[in-house]
């Protein structure tokens, strides 16, 4: 498959445990922040988003934290599978102006 | 219900010639964005269409340049191309303009020779 990234920060967990992806953003004032999973030789996918009022936002198997005093977001995914392995995107979006994606983390799910 | 469609899959053009790329968003999105992705640069902003408006711009030269049609349909091009401009070209539609849910297309893959 194709490489998105040939030195991204890698995370390798057990299937069946929980995941936390991290991710340091730069814009205090950044409106939303999202997280987008792109398998190989595919586009991005839209996983969750959270406003930048919230400090937690649950979804089906994920859950993102958001913490603004120290400008830190995370991605839990909790029993993972196989089928989350990918490279996993955090970004911010300020003032509904362009989107800034992090660089990257590779999750790799080990059966 | 159909996803984003872009084309072509992929491309090999020579330094100093120009290309176009397509996206078909999504029936009844509006909005368009364009992104580059490299190894070294990750994923950037390009810019974004929104009923026929280029709404946002990202950083990049006035070498690439985009329009959206009526249909929503939208053309990136880059003139005068560079080794540099190698990328995964990606396009995302959503329903309004720079909507945190946006739909990624698979990618069109840009060599420069």
């Amino acid at each position: 498959g194709e490489s998105v990234g040939l030195h991204l920060p890698t995370l390798s967990v057990q299937e069946g445990d929980n995941s936390i992806i991290n991710c340091a953003y730069s814009n205090s004032a950044s409106d939303y922040f999202i997280w987008y999973k792109q398998e190989s030789g595919k586009g991005p996918q839209f996983i969750i988003d959270i406003r930048s009022n919230m400090d937690k936002r649950q979804g089906q198997r994920v859950t993102v934290l958001l913490n603004k005093t120290v400008k830190h977001l995370s991605l839990q995914i909790a029993a993972t599978q196989p089928g989350d392995s990918a490279v996993y995107f955090c970004a911010e979006m300020y003032n509904n102006n362009d989107m800034r994606f992090g660089a990257g983390t590779r999750l790799t799910v080990k059966p | 219900k159909a996803g984003v469609t872009q084309t072509p899959r992929y491309l090999i053009k020579t330094r100093g010639q120009q290309v176009t790329l397509s996206c078909s968003p999504i029936s009844g999105h509006r909005s368009v964005s364009w992104y580059q992705q490299t190894p070294g640069q990750g994923l950037q902003f390009l810019f974004e269409y929104f009923s026929e408006t280029q709404r946002n711009k990202g950083n990049f030269p006035g070498r690439f340049s985009g329009r959206q049609f009526s249909n929503s349909r939208s053309e990136m091009n880059v003139s005068t191309l560079e080794l540099g401009d190698s990328a995964l070209y990606l396009c995302a539609s959503s329903l309004a303009s720079l909507n945190t849910e946006a739909f990624f297309g698979q990618g069109t893959r840009l060599t420069v020779v």
